[in-house]
């Protein structure tokens, strides 16, 4: 049972590339989100899904895309990437979108730089 | 929209002793859950705690527990007996009862010293 894992664990970009931050879980989770991290403001949600098929923005979706076609993954995908978006991503998983308060199991998490 | 406050950023304490990290936030719902997570050197994300909102009994887990003030909207983490391995940043977080996102306050580095 691996969890939740993450790749790559680092990558740096150029303005204006595009990639894709994979995330994948074992545990068959409904609930997937992702979340950046900056210094002085915590963790802030960019997407969830609540299940295969359904995804939906979070606070700062603006830059990001993500599907949901199976259970076990979530990609994040930046479409044309800014410095404003060097960050840590964490990607988390929860067992169901009907109970809430469960605890959220997360990723190792990635560190993107873009220059 | 909710909002959770660390107003420590960084906190220092003795190896042995016990130190308090302080979390406040601001919400109008009546049932929610609270949680504290660790995220040492490795940047893995711990749950350390759980709170749920209608349960007047303040959680605790082994060393850690923490002083649920539900009317002053204060929800606080003791650790006690502190060790090395404690040194992380600590975040507090929010859940609404009909929902799974978490809303994080900004964390406390919090440093153990021998």
């Amino acid at each position: 049972n691996a969890g939740v894992t993450q790749t790559p664990k680092f990558q740096v970009l150029k303005t204006g590339q595009s990639m894709t931050l994979q995330c994948a879980q074992d545990m068959n989770h409904e609930y997937m989100s992702w979340y950046r991290q900056d210094p002085g403001m915590g963790l802030r949600l960019i997407h969830y899904s609540v299940g295969a098929g359904i995804t939906d923005q979070g606070e700062v979706p603006n830059g990001y895309n993500v599907s949901r076609s199976t259970t076990e993954d979530f990609p994040l995908r930046l479409l044309s990437a800014a410095p404003s978006q060097t960050s840590v991503y964490f990607c988390a998983s929860s067992y169901s979108r009907w109970l809430a308060g469960y605890e959220q199991y997360f990723g190792p998490g990635t560190r993107l730089t873009v220059t | 929209a909710q909002t959770v406050t660390q107003s420590q950023p960084e906190m220092s304490v003795q190896e042995a002793e016990t130190v308090t990290l302080s979390c406040t936030y601001d919400t109008s719902e009546s049932n929610y859950y609270l949680f504290w997570y660790k995220q040492p050197p490795s940047r893995q994300m711990i749950l350390v705690i759980r709170q749920e909102a209608y349960k007047q009994q303040n959680a605790t887990e082994n060393r850690f527990s923490v002083n649920f003030q539900k009317a002053a909207k204060s929800f606080s983490l003791k650790i006690s007996d502190s060790q090395l391995g404690d040194t992380a940043m600590y975040f507090c977080a929010f859940m609404k009862q009909d929902g799974n996102k978490l809303v994080f306050g900004a964390g406390t580095i919090l440093r153990v010293k021998s």
